[in-house]
């Protein structure tokens, strides 16, 4: 079965510095990942996705993510952050008819 | 370019009461899918629409929930006799086609349900 793992339930980052939520896959098959954030009381934005191809994957918002095949792992990735990119963040992987999502990681900027 | 929407944005029901979620999908997008997000059980997949046709019912909870589509467009999720655990916010995205694994879900706002 398909599944994710989001290890962090909160990431804290100062505004102006990197940001990294991580994520990591189990499947059989190729991997077909996505990123989803959250905003409080909306639904999910898409961010970003792999299918193939480049392992660095750029996405909405200035937002990254690098597919690592060895390392099962799809982090989400952004060079400076900002305070309104505090949400809720979702990782995703596609399974038969359906998206399976990891936990959930709330990203916190301050200012 | 509208996105997907749905109805009602908000929903307090008591015990025992049906209640109708609605989902209206982008435009041209065939595939159909409801997700309910929960404190407990995080985002969990329900059931999914090609057309009009539901081929996989089994994400369903209860024979309690069921939901249809008409005209390959708007869906309803319905829930007859609602359960204090039937609260939760009930997500429907859309799709191109269900068959390409590398079609982006794109949701709605998602109708908070809160069954006192």
């Amino acid at each position: 079965a398909q599944s994710v793992a989001q290890p962090e339930d909160q990431v804290n980052v100062a505004e102006g510095n990197p940001l990294t939520v991580k994520c990591t896959y189990s499947v059989s098959g190729n991997p077909y990942l996505f990123w989803y954030v959250q905003y409080p009381n909306r639904g999910l934005q898409f961010l970003l996705k792999y299918i193939t191809g480049d392992n660095l994957v750029k996405g909405s918002y200035g937002f990254e993510a690098e597919f690592n095949k060895s390392q099962t792992s799809f982090h989400l990735k952004k060079p400076s952050a900002l305070v309104s990119d505090s949400a809720l963040y979702f990782c995703a992987v596609r399974g038969f008819q359906k998206l399976v999502f990891g936990t959930g990681t709330r990203l916190l900027v301050s200012p | 370019g509208a996105g997907v929407s749905q109805s009602p944005s908000n929903k307090v029901t008591e015990k025992g009461k049906d209640v109708e979620l609605r989902c209206d999908p982008i435009s041209g997008h065939t595939a159909l899918y409801w997700y309910r997000q929960s404190l407990g059980q995080g985002l969990e997949f329900l059931i999914y629409f090609q057309g009009n046709s539901a081929p996989d019912k089994s994400g369903l909870p209860s024979d309690r929930f069921s939901a249809e589509r008409t005209g390959g467009s708007v869906s309803t999720l319905t829930i007859q006799r609602t359960q204090q655990e039937d609260s939760a916010v009930y997500l429907c995205a859309s799709s191109l086609a269900w068959q390409g694994k590398q079609e982006t879900q794109y949701f709605g706002p998602g109708t908070r349900l809160l069954v006192l």
